[in-house]
């Protein structure tokens, strides 16, 4: 079966920084990506990991472990503008399969 | 480049109504995906197509739901009838091959 857990809810401070992980059981795996979803906006592409290691586009991060079923999302410098859900999803096969999502980590920046 | 496109935004109806969906991908997508998203959720695949050819459709409820895209390009989801259950915010997604899945506003629908 497919299982992508990550925390429902996070809450930071602006300026510091903040990691969402997110956990994996999938019948396969060919990438793992990250999505931010603006409450009543479409999921926008993040980043995208397929092999193990850190990959990184200016403030945003993100790492895998394939090994150990596990990806996190790092955020740097945070601004009011990223509370926002982040969407964890699996893509399980080659070519253009669809994504299995979990259910997204809601993410609120205070002052 | 226009992103993905879908009509209308926002639809209210009543249960057992018939409810249409429209979508317009990226140009040059050949890939179109069909997700839903319950509140607190994340997007679920109903129906995907390759060209005009649906190539995974095994999660969609085929007694009320159904989709097509005739001419490999835009495509449209109906529902009839629709129940209370329906309600979600439908999202339509497009891709070239092997590429990021780039979604669209989705339309929000409430089914009353």
């Amino acid at each position: 079966g497919q299982n992508i857990d990550q925390p429902t809810e996070m809450t930071a401070t602006e300026g510091a920084i903040v990691q969402i992980n997110c956990t994996y059981q999938t019948s396969g795996f060919n990438g793992l990506f990250w999505y931010q979803q603006h409450a009543g906006e479409a999921p926008t592409f993040l980043s995208y990991n397929v092999l193990d290691g850190l990959e990184e586009k200016g403030r945003f991060s993100s790492f895998l472990s394939r090994s150990k079923g596990y990806s996190y999302l790092l955020l740097k410098e945070l601004q009011m503008k990223d509370s926002a859900s982040y969407l964890c999803a699996v893509r399980e096969n080659s070519g253009n399969t669809p994504l299995v999502f979990g259910k997204g980590t809601r993410l609120s920046v205070i002052a | 480049e226009a992103g993905v496109v879908q009509s209308p935004r926002y639809k209210i109806i009543e249960k057992k109504q018939p409810v249409a969906f429209w979508c317009n991908p990226i140009s040059g997508h050949n890939t179109l995906y069909w997700y839903r998203q319950n509140l607190g959720q994340g997007p679920e695949l109903l129906i995907r197509y390759e060209n005009e050819e649906a190539v995974d459709d095994s999660q969609l409820p085929k007694d009320r739901f159904s989709a097509e895209r005739l001419k490999g390009v835009d495509s449209t989801l109906k529902i009839q009838p629709a129940e209370l259950g329906d309600s979600a915010v439908y999202l339509c997604a497009s891709s070239s091959p092997l590429k990021t899945q780039y979604f669209g506003p989705g339309t929000r629908l409430l089914v009353l």
